[in-house]
């Protein structure tokens, strides 16, 4: 099973800011199969990013993935106050799939 | 427009069994890999079970043997059979749709809004 390490584990930033969530794989992702979720208090996660890199459908272009093997990122150029949420990185590779502990976006 | 609707969940004892339904809407469940991805209160997501587009089902280890996922396509609905519950198990259990090609298969762009199971005597 293919262990997600997440850093932080709380990232506090005000609007307008730039934040950067890290993404770590216990072995390399296949076929850089990673996503990105975004989640609010009592929602239901929401796909951000693909394939490591891709938007997903009507995904903001201020929310951006990178990465490849072991290490990914996700940055979001300017917060916005509907930004602030949980991100979740998850590899979908190699099954069983697995997430990250999450990634907490909160105001400074 | 894509819609899953989760039911079924409640407070059930230890030892005792639940079936949770995911009703959907816009799309056809047997032509799509579903899944169930749970979260316990406060924590980060686990995936639990799948069923392929083909009928193949696949289940975490965490709940193999005691889970058991499968769908009724006359009701476009994806069910889990949750057996031999334990407190471990109290979670939020989200009904999630995933990508369309195999190896999408674990990729999940659409979510129900989920359904609460816990588990104490």
């Amino acid at each position: 099973e293919i262990v997600l390490t997440q850093s932080p584990g709380t990232l506090s930033l005000s609007p307008g800011e730039r934040g950067t969530l890290s993404c770590r794989a216990s072995q390399s992702v296949s076929s850089s199969n990673l996503a990105w979720y975004q989640q609010k208090p009592g929602q239901a996660p929401r796909l951000l990013i693909y394939g490591a890199s891709s938007r997903a459908t009507g995904i903001p272009d201020r929310f951006s993935g990178s990465g490849s093997g072991t290490d990914f990122t996700l940055t979001i150029s300017r917060l916005e106050p509907e930004d602030f949420a949980v991100y979740y990185c998850q590899q979908y590779g190699s099954s069983s799939w697995t997430f990250g502990q999450g990634t907490k976006v909160d105001i400074k | 427009e894509v819609q899953l609707v989760e039911t079924g969940g409640g407070l059930i004892q230890p030892g005792g069994s639940l079936r949770l339904s995911c009703a959907a809407s816009g799309f056809t469940v047997s032509s799509r890999y579903m899944n169930w991805v749970r979260q316990a209160p406060g924590k980060g997501l686990e995936w639990v079970s799948i069923i392929y587009s083909g009928g193949y089902t696949s289940h975490a280890d965490s709940v193999k043997g005691r889970f058991t996922i499968s769908r009724d396509s006359s009701k476009n609905t994806v069910y889990l059979q949750m057996n031999s519950l334990r407190a471990e198990d109290t979670a939020v259990y989200y009904c999630a749709r995933a990508g369309e090609a195999l190896a999408a298969a674990g990729l999940f762009n659409y979510w129900g809004q989920g359904t609460l199971v816990t588990v104490s005597s």
